[in-house]
């Protein structure tokens, strides 16, 4: 069965304190790996995409990074900003328009 | 690029009244708009998948006549929540697909009263 499992679902940091979260998945024919940013009362925002295994990403202080059977979204030094639910999803199968999303784990990066 | 806006961003209705809720692709043309629920501190949840120019695909428990789907065109889908009810009080976002990426409309927070 086709599945994405986010951990851990919460995450508390101080200001500074790099980490990372992980988007664990098992899909049959990986055809991309999303990851977005939540906040409260709002829509998800696009982060990154990544297609294949060894890729990487950057933005600001995020970097998601893609295996064959994970993705990580590491934190450098994070900032209160920061804060929100991080979102990851997948598209897989023949069906393009298939995505498989995870449940989100929620940071909160403390002053 | 890649801009999603969705109208109303709030609504509060009387119970037993329809409400529409419309979601645009404002810089590109979407094929695929997918619309989900969500709920207080919980995940995205998957109502249906809209194609433009045929019938939406909906998610098994999500009652068609319920939430009627009209994709129109390249840039406009609208969600119709018919006789509305206190349960069907929620968040719904809509996503618009381009070069295989979802992007999120901000959200439309439902409130039946």
């Amino acid at each position: 069965e086709d599945q994405v499992t986010q951990s851990p679902e919460a995450l508390r940091l101080q200001e500074g304190e790099s980490s990372s979260l992980n988007c664990s998945y098992t899909v049959s024919g990986l055809r991309g790996l999303f990851w977005y940013r939540q906040d409260p009362g709002k829509g998800p925002e696009f982060l990154f995409t990544l297609y294949s295994a060894g890729e990487e990403k950057e933005k600001e202080r995020l970097k998601a990074t893609l295996t064959k059977k994970e993705s990580f979204l590491h934190i450098t030094a994070p900032k209160p900003e920061d804060s929100a639910t991080y979102l990851c999803a997948v598209q897989a199968g023949e069906n393009f328009n298939k995505f498989y999303f995870g449940s989100g784990t929620k940071l909160n990066v403390k002053p | 690029g890649a801009v999603v806006s969705q109208h109303p961003s709030w609504v509060i209705c009387k119970s037993g009244t329809s409400v529409k809720i419309e979601c645009r692709s404002l810089d590109f043309q979407a094929t695929t708009m997918f619309w989900y629920r969500q709920f207080p501190k919980q995940s995205l949840m998957l109502m249906a998948t809209s194609n433009e120019g045929s019938k939406a695909t909906y998610e098994q428990g999500v009652e068609k006549d319920k939430f009627l789907i009209n994709h129109a065109s390249l840039t406009l889908s609208t969600l119709t929540v018919t006789s509305a009810h206190p349960e069907d009080s929620s968040f719904y976002i809509c996503s618009a697909v381009r070069a295989e990426t979802q992007y999120f409309g901000p959200g439309t927070r439902l409130l039946v009263l």
